[in-house]
């Protein structure tokens, strides 16, 4: 089965700070990929998503992830973080045609200092 | 609001007793998933329904737990006889399987059980 590993279980930046959160995952073939973002106190939102194409996605409020097929990595990136991304932020994987279920993993919790 | 709506938001019991979640998905969405989610980790899958047919069930979902979506709109979940390792937030999402929005899945906000 496959898995997602979010090895950054929590981290403190100050503001300004550039942010990077790494996700792995393990299933060898073509896979749907997303980072969600939970608020405190509010639902999972999705931040972005890459299905194909350009491997370097932009989703919302300045955020970005790279797809790197050989690394099995899909990392979230932001230049300059905000108190207001401090969340708990998922990355979940989806094997293409091999059912409709997310395999999330285990957050990482950002704590940005204003 | 026409997001994902669950009720309750929050369920406490005891041990050995029945409860039923609702969830109501995005109106114009064909499918309609269950997750759950403990303290500390990420969502994990318990089952999926296409229309009225559930296609997919995790090993997670034992004979306690069953899920219906009778009519292919809203889905309930009921656990019964419910231990204290049931105590989690049950997370219900939903989708649709053709246009922009294809295959992403859009979460509610959870119905939190405790079980004492």
């Amino acid at each position: 089965a496959q898995s997602v590993s979010q090895h950054n279980h929590h981290v403190i930046l100050s503001e300004a700070a550039s942010l990077e959160l790494g996700c792995n995952y393990s299933y060898g073939g073509t896979v749907n990929l997303f980072w969600y973002v939970q608020y405190p106190g509010q639902h999972l939102q999705l931040l972005l998503k890459y299905f194909s194409g350009d491997p370097l996605v932009k989703g919302i409020k300045g955020f970005e992830a790279e797809f790197i097929k050989s690394k099995f990595s899909f990392n979230l990136r932001k230049p300059s973080v905000q108190w207001s991304d401090t969340a708990e932020y998922f990355c979940a994987v989806n094997p293409y045609n091999a059912g409709n279920m997310l395999t999330f993993g285990g957050g990482t919790r950002l704590m940005v200092k204003p | 609001d026409t997001g994902v709506s669950q009720n309750p938001r929050h369920k406490i019991t005891k041990r050995g007793q029945n409860v039923t979640f609702r969830c109501d998905p995005i109106s114009e969405h064909n499918r309609l998933y269950w997750y759950r989610q403990t303290l500390g980790q990420g969502p994990e899958f318990l089952t999926y329904f296409q229309n009225e047919a559930q296609l997919e069930k995790s090993r997670l979902l034992s004979d306690r737990f069953s899920a219906e979506r009778p009519k292919g709109s809203f889905s309930t979940l009921e656990i019964q006889r419910t231990e204290q390792g049931d105590s989690a937030m049950y997370l219900c999402a939903s989708s649709q399987d053709r246009g922009l929005a294809k295959n992403i899945q859009y979460f509610g906000a959870g119905t939190r059980l405790s079980v004492l």
